[in-house]
């Protein structure tokens, strides 16, 4: 069976310190994988999918970055963190040819 | 474009009402539908699906019917338990021209709460 993985699962960072999540997935191979970020509020905001290594579309402009150094593994970044960027991060993977979504933990980012 | 309209809630309830979730999208094209839940402090789960017209998804007792002529797919449950308590997303899944990459699109979730 496949499962996803998030760590850290909460972090507290002061403004402009660097940031780095990581997502990992088993059980599965070349899953295409997503960042969301959750805000208060509730609604979800697609940040970053890869279809592959190395293939990263941003969806939004912002204060972050992704990269996929393995397969089934997925990394967001921040060189200098915004109060802004605080939010609960969730990581999800799919099947290419099929459509349902599977998530992760999540991440619960504090920017103080 | 496409998106999605999920009514916004916060939804109070006592245990064993009867439980509407409304979801409807505008589109081109004929979008595979999701219902996710979200209990607090964790992440989504996909609670239920439909890939095609009048299809019903069903789960945990809520069901939802996809609704060609109203592009709509909304969440019913017959008696709703405190244990139901959660936010609901409905998300449906446009593909993406010349890829294999589906892309959700969620709702902006509703908050339920069921209270003994």
């Amino acid at each position: 069976s496949q499962t996803i993985h998030q760590w850290p699962a909460t972090l507290v960072q002061p403004v402009g310190s660097p940031l780095s999540l990581e997502c990992t997935v088993e059980g599965t191979s070349n899953p295409n994988l997503y960042w969301y970020r959750q805000a208060a509020g509730r609604g979800l905001q697609l940040l970053f999918y890869s279809v592959g290594i190395g293939q990263i579309s941003s969806e939004v402009p912002q204060n972050l970055s992704a990269s996929r150094p393995q397969d089934r593994q997925f990394i967001l970044s921040s060189k200098k963190l915004l109060l802004s960027d605080s939010g609960f991060y969730l990581c999800a993977w799919s099947r290419g040819a099929t459509y349902e979504q599977y998530f992760g933990p999540g991440t619960r980012l504090t920017v103080t | 474009g496409n998106s999605v309209t999920q009514m916004e809630g916060p939804v109070t309830l006592s245990e064993e009402a009867f439980l509407t979730i409304n979801c409807t999208y505008t589109a081109t094209g004929y979008p595979s539908l999701f219902w996710y839940v979200q209990y607090p402090g964790e992440g989504l789960q996909l609670l239920l699906k439909a890939t095609k017209a009048d299809d019903k998804g069903s789960n945990k007792g809520f069901e939802a019917t996809y609704r060609k002529e109203t592009t709509s797919f909304h969440l019913e449950k017959g008696s709703v338990q405190v244990s139901d308590s959660a936010v609901y997303f409905c998300a449906p899944t446009w593909g993406r021209s010349g890829g294999s990459n589906y892309k959700l699109t969620f709702g902006k979730g509703t908050l339920l709460t069921v209270n003994p």
